[in-house]
């Protein structure tokens, strides 16, 4: 069964570094999400994407996040200068269709800044 | 703005007996509700989806949930809890039936089975 697949399962990092987050998403799929859950929080909407541009995105999505698509199957967040809160588990979802379908969700990243 | 909420943070039940897990929404339009389940280490998973049609829904590993709008409510219903149902349960609204549109979680239910 396809699944959405993300690397690395874990990334460590200093303060102030930037860091890339890989997903490859179901290869039929159009729509494009991140998501993250801060330890004992709730999973949290970051942004969507469509179209090679992005289609919605919370307030948490600021300048220091950016998304890509590069090369038609990988889907990246890049975190510019990470943060000690920005420490999370980062989930990537993808979704095949525009109506009543569900997103399907990779096992996640989890990003340490220490 | 859409809202879920999950009315238990832990439910404790033995093996073999009946699982309730509560869900009350809070939606402006005709809400997309879904059941994600999350086993330690792994990610989510889809347990099943109520998108206006019947109000009852199946799901997988014997899962169900009913839509109430009149109660605002979608609980989870299992008939026999397994050792293997213990994770975490969250219920997600999302609102638009269009493209790029967020989910909407609530905060989980931990669900612990007992032999």
């Amino acid at each position: 069964e396809p699944e959405v697949t993300q690397t690395p399962s874990h990334q460590v990092t200093q303060m102030g570094q930037e860091v890339i987050l890989r997903c490859v998403p179901i290869s039929n799929h159009l729509y494009f999400y991140w998501y993250r859950q801060i330890l004992g929080q709730k999973v949290e909407f970051l942004v969507s994407f469509y179209n090679n541009e992005i289609s919605e995105k919370s307030e948490i999505f600021d300048d220091q996040f950016s998304v890509e698509r590069p090369d038609g199957s990988n889907f990246t967040l890049k975190i510019r200068s990470t943060k000690l809160e920005d420490s999370a588990m980062y989930f990537c979802a993808s979704r095949v269709g525009q109506i009543y379908y569900e997103q399907y969700f990779g096992p996640g990243t989890r990003l340490t800044v220490t | 703005a859409q809202s879920v909420t999950q009315l238990d943070s832990h439910v404790s039940v033995s093996e073999g007996t009946p699982v309730l897990l509560r869900c009350n929404y809070s939606s402006s339009y005709s809400p997309s509700l879904f059941w994600y389940v999350q086993h330690p280490n792994k990610g989510l998973q889809l347990l099943l989806k109520y998108t206006s049609a019947a109000t009852l829904v199946k799901g997988i590993n014997g899962f169900e949930a009913e839509f109430k709008k009149s109660e605002t409510s979608f609980h989870l219903t299992k008939p026999s809890a397994h050792m293997s149902d213990a994770a975490e349960y969250f219920c997600v609204v999302s609102d638009k039936d269009q493209a790029g549109t967020a989910l909407i979680f609530g905060k989980g239910t931990t669900l612990s089975v007992s032999s």
